[in-house]
């Protein structure tokens, strides 16, 4: 069983510039959520998808977009990048509610610096 | 709007001690409760899940209890090694959703 996997690992972008981070899900598991966690703080969530479709966002501005596959990997895009985006990109995949105590699992996170 | 707060932001212990971190969180309507553990720079690393039915869970040297009622649980790790060092944050699902609210977590360290 592989567990979740992120890519890149790190990345440097200029500010207003466009970036896609990946995520794979772990075996089985149909949804995927997004956080991100600045600097000493707890992760934020962005938003969720179940089976291909967004099943809720968190307070996060429309620049933060994200896409599920029929294979349920994830990308999470932020267009128009502020300083304020560098942070670790986490992904989380799990069994829907109700099945097998919808434990959340984590990948290693992207790194994302904007100057 | 669900809070979490973990208390003490930072511990230090010498080796061997037995310690407990706590977490209180303000919607006592959820389904469980998440702790997990973070490296500096990496992912989380799911430790225990408690369901609301559920009074506590144990796994080796960790033991977490939860407490609906009152809002909290602890996270006991018993006899600590340099190893445990670490932060650690507990998470609960906002509302009836799979949205997960963490606490700001509490960083450990444990001296050799």
């Amino acid at each position: 069983e592989t567990g979740v996997t992120q890519s890149p690992t790190h990345l440097i972008k200029t500010r207003g510039q466009q970036v896609t981070l990946r995520c794979s899900s772990q075996s089985g598991h149909n949804t995927v959520s997004w956080y991100q966690q600045a600097l000493g703080q707890g992760p934020q969530f962005i938003f969720q998808y179940y089976r291909e479709e967004e099943n809720g966002r968190g307070n996060f501005p429309p620049r933060f977009s994200g896409l599920q596959f029929p294979n349920y990997s994830s990308e999470l895009n932020v267009n128009a990048l502020e300083l304020d985006d560098s942070a670790l990109y986490l992904c989380a995949s799990s069994l829907p509610r109700g099945r097998a105590r919808n434990e959340q699992y984590f990948g290693p996170g992207t790194r994302l610096t904007v100057t | 709007k669900q809070e979490v707060t973990q208390i003490p932001a930072a511990l230090s212990v010498p080796e061997g001690e037995n310690l407990v971190l706590n977490c209180s969180f303000t919607d006592s309507a959820i389904y469980n409760l998440q702790w997990f553990r973070q490296d500096p720079g990496k992912g989380l690393t799911s430790l225990l899940l408690i369901q609301s039915s559920q009074r506590e869970q144990t796994s080796g040297r960790l033991n977490a209890s939860l407490d609906k009622s009152s809002g909290r649980s602890t996270l006991y790790i018993a006899a600590s090694q340099p190893g445990d060092s670490a932060t650690y944050l507990c998470a609960v699902p906002q509302g009836g959703s799979e949205k997960l609210v963490f606490g700001k977590g509490t960083k450990l360290t444990v001296n050799p």
